[in-house]
């Protein structure tokens, strides 16, 4: 079947403007999860979802992130004002979690390459 | 607090050799997850496996063993006889009973399998 899509695969943008990234999960996977790639840093958790909401926000670096879910599917993180250390790989991931959150297996997307110039 | 430390950042080694990847965990909890994935150049990460912190038998898959030990909280990975395929990032990541929706990852250790 389909795996977690994300659009688009790169994204250059200017200092200043807004972005939209986007989540397809897998179909029936109510977690979704978003982590961000910089180089050298690892993977750092920004945001996760259960079915449409949110019970963590905490891992979002800045009040300029901000994440949604709708219908239980699709997800978009938008970066408003984007600045240079925004630049990175942003990733999405889903699992089934029923009841178990993050011990599920995580099925990750191919991530969006941000660059901000 | 949580903590997930691969301190070895690259690894290179001939193929055919056998090789260890090192994870060192630190939590609170008594009840925990532990992670490995890989993430070849393509970028995708890939789930390798998970156990629970109520298991630590040994398990191997192929050319792929783990190692859990509660004891020295590591949770290392050993690939035998390397391929230059198993050339990849890989991450350790530990996820908390008591937090059920994040996963902490370590930072990767980046492995070269030479031909």
């Amino acid at each position: 079947g389909a795996g977690v899509s994300q659009s688009p695969s790169n994204k250059v943008t200017e200092k200043g403007k807004d972005v939209e990234l986007r989540c397809d999960p897998i179909s029936g996977h109510t977690a979704l999860y978003w982590y961000r790639q910089s180089l050298g840093q690892g993977l750092e958790f920004l945001i996760y979802f259960q079915g449409n909401s949110a019970p963590d926000k905490s891992g979002l670096p800045s009040d300029r992130f901000s994440a949604e879910r709708t219908g239980g599917s699709v997800s978009t993180l938008t970066i408003q004002r984007t600045q240079q250390e925004d630049s990175a790989v942003y990733l999405c991931a889903s699992s089934l979690a029923v009841g178990a959150g993050a011990r599920d297996e995580q099925y990750f997307g191919p991530g969006t390459r941000l660059t901000v110039t | 607090a949580q903590k997930v430390t691969q301190a070895q950042t690259e690894i290179s080694v001939v193929e055919k050799e056998d090789v260890t990847l090192d994870c060192v965990y630190e939590t609170r909890d008594t009840t925990y997850y532990l992670f490995w994935y890989k993430q070849p150049p393509s970028g995708e990460l890939v789930f390798l496996i998970r156990r629970n912190s109520f298991d630590e038998q040994n398990e191997i898959s192929g050319r792929y063993s783990w190692n859990f030990q509660k004891s020295t909280s590591s949770f290392n990975f050993t690939i035998t006889a390397s391929q230059v395929v198993d050339s990849a990032v890989y991450f350790c990541a530990l996820s908390d009973w008591s937090r059920d929706d994040k996963i902490i990852f370590g930072k990767g250790t980046r492995l070269h399998i030479l031909p």
